[in-house]
């Protein structure tokens, strides 16, 4: 069984430009986190959807993130524009429902590096 | 704000010598779980604990969900050169639903 995917593993841009980052989910997974780590901290929630829902964007630092599900697969995020604090690596996660929800599995991040 | 607190914040340690770290927090927790990331690597789950007392061993690792709710506590027996990492303990709020609140992890050397 394939693992969570996440494209790309690294993206470097200037900042004011745009940046998309994209999560494929463990197949079957209904719900679908993006969390975030900025260097030397802790892992922070941003969303999560649940198909093509979101059920809590409570983490979106603001509105120049903006997170789609389509057809409840793949997820993007986008970043626009980009900020020198948006610098860090961003990981999705995917787990199954019930009393499986919290067994989330990660991807292996995308490293984000904004100049 | 900061809702868990994770130490130690690194260990240097040798390869055969016991581990522990532990997370701690003023709020109750539902679920606890401990996750082990590489360089290069995403989190990976390691230990899942759902009751308070709850004692969960995954080989030689031994995570406990602790009775008052609001700690966990992560030992490694033996350790050998891979258990080289960052290990995170990782949490559900009684107030969240699917959201994980961590901590900021625990790097682990061993010097074989």
């Amino acid at each position: 069984e394939a693992g969570v995917t996440q494209f790309p593993s690294h993206s470097v841009i200037e900042k004011g430009q745009t940046v998309t980052l994209r999560c494929d989910p463990i197949s079957g997974h209904d719900n679908l986190y993006w969390y975030r780590r900025v260097m030397g901290k802790e892992i922070k929630f941003l969303l999560h959807f649940v198909k093509e829902s979101k059920q809590d964007e409570s983490g979106m630092p603001n509105n120049r993130f903006l997170a789609e599900r389509t057809g409840g697969t793949y997820s993007t995020l986008k970043v626009q524009p980009a900020e020198l604090e948006d610098s860090g690596v961003y990981f999705c996660a995917s787990s199954q429902d019930g009393e499986d929800l919290y067994e989330q599995y990660f991807g292996p991040g995308t490293r984000l590096t904004v100049t | 704000g900061q809702q868990l607190n994770q130490s130690p914040q690194s260990m240097f340690i040798q390869e055969g010598e016991d581990v522990s770290m532990n997370c701690t927090s003023s709020s109750i927790f539902n679920t606890w779980l401990w996750y082990k990331q590489e360089p290069g690597e995403g989190p990976v789950l390691l230990i899942a604990l759902y009751k308070a007392g709850e004692l969960t061993s995954n080989g030689r690792l031994t995570a406990q969900f602790g009775i008052t709710r609001k700690d966990s506590f992560l030992n490694i027996s033996a350790s050998i050169p891979s258990d080289v990492g960052i290990y995170f303990c990782a949490g559900q709020l009684v107030t969240s639903y699917g959201k994980l609140t961590f901590g900021q992890g625990t790097i682990l050397t061993v010097h074989p």
